[in-house]
């Protein structure tokens, strides 16, 4: 697995309906982010899971958003109740690690996204 | 608030042209400025900048930054129709131990044959 893997590659669902989206990062990178794109903007975040640490949860648009991030590894990003203005790319990335003081910050690298559309 | 503009918003050229892509940034604590393309979905890693008057270099692509502009570009000699695509500048402002991108708009690059 070279790659970040996400799933699933498109979701279409009904306004009110919850949806799952699924991040499976390059294996040993501990950094893991999500981040939302929307026609005509750039990528926006969402949050980010270091290691153990607390994740850095500014970029969340609303409550009705959360993620989680199992045993360092796979992630999940919850959208509940979902409204049209959540249709977008999710992407998701993944790094060696954050920037951890002193040390050269890694690139992040993406998956190809899960493409969100709310009827 | 952070903010990375991109021009051109997007670039329309032929085949064999040079193309020059402009990145500036407003952020707190700039740690390093990173190149992306994007094509029809995963944005993938070109350059990440982090000093001054540095060139990186791949291939047909090269990238430098200008702390005291604020700003970095994106050379692309001779391009290529395989060029195409959007190519995304990101900062990372962020202080502390995290590190999220902020992201320009993109530049939409066209290169026909």
């Amino acid at each position: 697995g070279a790659g970040v893997s996400q799933s699933p590659s498109n979701k279409v669902t009904e306004k009110g309906k919850d949806v799952e989206l699924r991040c499976d990062p390059i294996s040993g990178h501990t950094a893991l982010y999500w981040y939302r794109q929307s026609l005509g903007q750039g990528l926006e975040f969402l949050i980010y899971f270091q290691g153990n640490s607390a994740p850095d949860k500014s970029g969340l648009p609303s409550d009705r958003f959360s993620a989680e991030r199992t045993g360092g590894s796979v992630s999940t990003l919850t959208i509940q109740r979902t409204q049209q203005e959540d249709s977008a790319v999710y992407l998701c990335a993944s790094s060696l690690s954050g920037w951890t003081g002193g040390i050269l910050p890694q690139p992040q690298h993406f998956g190809d996204g899960t493409r969100l559309s709310i009827l | 608030e952070d903010k990375v503009v991109q021009s051109p918003l997007s670039l329309v050229v032929h085949e064999g042209d040079t193309v020059t892509l402009n990145c500036s940034y407003e952020v707190t604590n700039f740690r390093s400025l990173l190149w992306y393309k994007q094509e029809k979905k995963a944005p993938t890693f070109l350059f990440m900048l982090t000093s001054s008057g540095i060139e990186k270099k791949s291939g047909r692509l090269s990238s430098i930054l200008d702390k005291k502009e604020l700003s970095s570009i994106l050379n692309i000699t001779a391009t290529q129709t395989g060029d195409s695509a959007i190519y995304l500048c990101a900062v990372d402002p962020s202080g502390g131990s995290n590190y999220k991108l902020t992201f320009g708009k993109g530049t939409l690059l066209t290169v026909n044959p």
